[in-house]
């Protein structure tokens, strides 16, 4: 049974540019969220999809933006990104009942130069 | 608004050692309450989970307890191991759908 996985594993880029970061759900799973974690911090949720829907969104801005496709992955896209954006960017999945327990993946390490 | 309180690190423990990491919470209604492990240079796994009141929950070897009259879940281990090395995040899902984690803490346990 594969979980979560997550692609690229690293990432380089430079201020200004765009990114777009895939996420594969747990199989059975139909909700995927994404979150940033800052070095040394915790996780701060970023958006969750549900139905190609955003259904709930954290406290990021417009920049942050994502989608999610009928198979149930998911991309998050960051605009003009910044020093600031530098940080491990995680995926998690579960079914679509709010209190299921979510998987992560071993996210994506993003480095803005 | 949700929020998790932990316990700052680092820790440091010797092998067999018992350990407790603090976590509190802030939430409205009856959230669930979370603890998962990080491995350096690694995603989050999920170590154990309680969703009610007084519910306990364990997983190799640790165990945490779900208090509502206190707010607290905190977790313990009666003898640690050099593996258990990693950092160890309080988390709970509350009323916003989604999960408020705690700021971590550092573990490492020495031979």
């Amino acid at each position: 049974d594969a979980g979560v996985t997550q692609s690229p594993t690293h990432l380089i880029k430079t201020r200004g540019q765009q990114v777009t970061l895939r996420c594969s759900p747990k199989s059975g799973h139909d909700t995927v969220s994404w979150y940033q974690q800052a070095l040394g911090q915790g996780p701060q949720f970023i958006f969750q999809y549900y139905e190609e829907e955003e259904r709930q969104r954290g406290n990021f801005p417009d920049r942050f933006s994502g989608h999610q496709f009928p198979n149930y992955s998911s991309e998050l896209n960051v605009n003009a990104l910044w020093l600031g954006d530098s940080a491990l960017y995680l995926c998690a999945s579960c079914r679509g009942t709010v209190t299921d327990t979510q998987y992560f993946g071993p996210g994506t390490r993003l480095t803005v130069l | 608004g949700d929020s998790v309180t932990q316990m700052e690190g680092p820790v440091t423990l010797s092998e067999e050692a018992f350990l407790t990491i603090n976590c509190t919470y802030t939430a409205t209604g009856y959230p669930s309450l979370f603890w998962y492990v990080q491995y350096p240079g690694e995603g989050l796994q999920l170590l154990l989970k309680a969703t009610k009141a007084d519910d306990k929950g364990s997983n190799k070897g640790f165990e945490a307890t779900y208090r509502k009259e206190t707010t607290s879940f905190h977790l313990e281990k009666g003898s640690v191991q050099v593996s258990d090395s990693a950092v160890y995040f309080c988390a709970l899902d509350g009323s916003a759908r989604q999960l408020t984690f705690g700021s971590g803490t550092q573990l490492t346990v020495l031979p």
